[in-house]
């Protein structure tokens, strides 16, 4: 499974708009992107996904490098609500569906 | 729409006895159903997925006689650890994909699993 390298963690101020870096060198053609969140104490929730364009959906916005070795989660606004470990992870376009998260970036909101 | 629910949400059990975790998709047919354990301040480590009727599909190094995955209906799967000790003290958690946004998958909220 290709590997995705994150930040550890990330600060951010509430109400301004926060870039979560992630790279992916290894990735394949038929290797799609997708972000998940995990809440403290919950289970992960879907964020967002992408293969090759640019994606926007109500949570947030996916950038994608034209070479696709590395994306950007971008959420425009961040709440304290916001505040969660991010796992960015390369789902191959196979049968499996499988899901392998790496150790993902932890990000603070501060008020 | 889109619920997974799992029960018990938190368990205690002695070493050496069996402990069974229920997953349901509340609103939605779980064409495929998806076991995690996370261990505190980790990562998710997939353990196993099951399609219904047919028998799971273990990560490697998961060892399938102690962690018995039962995906009887399309709403429901289980997840038994048998002989349990306490360095199998974990979070666990599930997850269903649909036949609908089959690219998402849905979490359930997790059971704490503390064997003593």
């Amino acid at each position: 499974d290709a590997k995705t390298t994150q930040p550890n963690s990330m600060e951010s101020n509430e109400e301004e708009p926060v870039h979560l870096p992630c790279n992916h060198s290894t990735i394949s053609g038929t290797d799609y992107i997708h972000w998940y969140r995990q809440l403290p104490s919950q289970g992960p929730e879907y964020v967002i996904h992408g293969l090759t364009s640019n994606v926007n959906n109500r949570m947030a916005s996916l950038a994608i490098a034209e070479d696709r070795k590395s994306s950007t989660l971008i959420l425009h606004r961040a709440t304290l609500r916001d505040a969660a470990v991010y796992y960015c992870i390369l789902r191959r376009m196979d049968s499996s569906y499988k899901l392998i998260f790496g150790s993902g970036t932890r990000l603070l909101v501060r008020p | 729409g889109a619920v997974v629910s799992q029960h018990p949400s938190w368990v205690i059990c002695k070493s050496g006895t069996s402990v069974k975790i229920e997953c349901r998709s509340l609103d939605f047919q779980a064409t495929t159903m998806f076991w995690y354990r996370q261990f505190p301040k980790q990562s998710l480590m997939l353990m196993a997925t099951s399609n219904e009727g047919s028998k799971a599909t273990y990560e490697q190094g998961v060892e399938k006689d102690k962690f018995l995955i039962n995906h009887a209906s399309l709403t429901l799967s289980t997840l038994t650890v048998t002989s349990a000790h306490p360095e199998d003290s974990s979070f666990y958690i599930c997850s269903a994909r649909g036949r609908q946004k089959t690219y998402e998958q849905y979490f359930g909220p997790g059971t704490r699993l503390t064997v003593t």
